[in-house]
């Protein structure tokens, strides 16, 4: 069965230092998402991609944080500096639709500590 | 502001009975989609049972089924004959048309089922 993956699944970094996330979406899939959850918090949405676009994103996507599809495969999330805020879990998602009904397929996330 | 509430941080059963999970949300939308994940301690989120809103008939999956209280902005998820692997962290989510279709998440239930 087809499934999201994600690299890597544990990254530590330095304050400050740029970092980028990987995730390699459903193949047939068309619209793409960052989730993160902090320890002990709820999943929090940050940004759904498609076509090259961002199509929505949250207060918590600052001009610190961007997203590329950089060839057909990947969708990468960069942190520009990291805080020690950005520690959390980030979820990359995808499905075939943009609408209510259509599953968000979820990656088993790559754990952020930022040190 | 659009909110999830779980009420219930943890739950425990025993294996063969059965649970229910309450989820209530706020919204002023109309149209609009709920959902349940189920996050295994691996961490990948799996999609249990989802619901339109306009429909008035309770969702089912097998063993899984809702109790969609409309009026109430109620959507409880009932587990029966639960079983050791249904032990996990459960997310009451809800997604509608002017917010992109971004999942909103509650903060989840941990559930503990005991043989």
């Amino acid at each position: 069965e087809p499934e999201v993956t994600q690299t890597p699944s544990h990254q530590v970094t330095q304050m400050g230092q740029e970092v980028i996330l990987r995730c390699v979406p459903i193949s047939n899939h068309l619209y793409f998402y960052w989730y993160r959850q902090i320890l002990g918090q709820k999943v929090e949405f940050l940004v759904s991609f498609y076509n090259n676009e961002i199509s929505e994103k949250s207060e918590i996507f600052d001009d610190q944080f961007s997203v590329e599809r950089p060839d057909g495969s990947n969708f990468t999330l960069k942190i520009r500096s990291t805080k020690l805020e950005d520690s959390a879990m980030y979820f990359c998602a995808s499905s075939e639709a943009r609408d209510g009904w259509s599953e968000q397929f979820f990656g088993p996330g790559t754990r952020l500590t930022v040190l | 502001a659009q909110t999830v509430t779980q009420s219930q941080p943890e739950m425990s059963v025993q294996e063969a009975e059965t649970v229910t999970l309450s989820c209530t949300y706020d919204t002023s939308e109309s149209d609009y989609y709920l959902f349940w994940y189920k996050q295994p301690p691996s961490r990948q989120m799996i999609l249990v049972i989802r619901q339109e809103a306009y429909k008035q008939q309770n969702a089912t999956e097998n063993r899984f089924s809702v109790n969609f209280q409309k009026a109430a902005k109620s959507f409880s998820l009932k587990i029966s004959d639960s079983q050791l692997g249904d032990a996990a962290m459960y997310f009451c989510a809800y997604k509608w048309r002017n917010s992109g279709y971004a999942l909103n998440f509650g903060k989840g239930t941990s559930l503990l089922v005991t043989p």
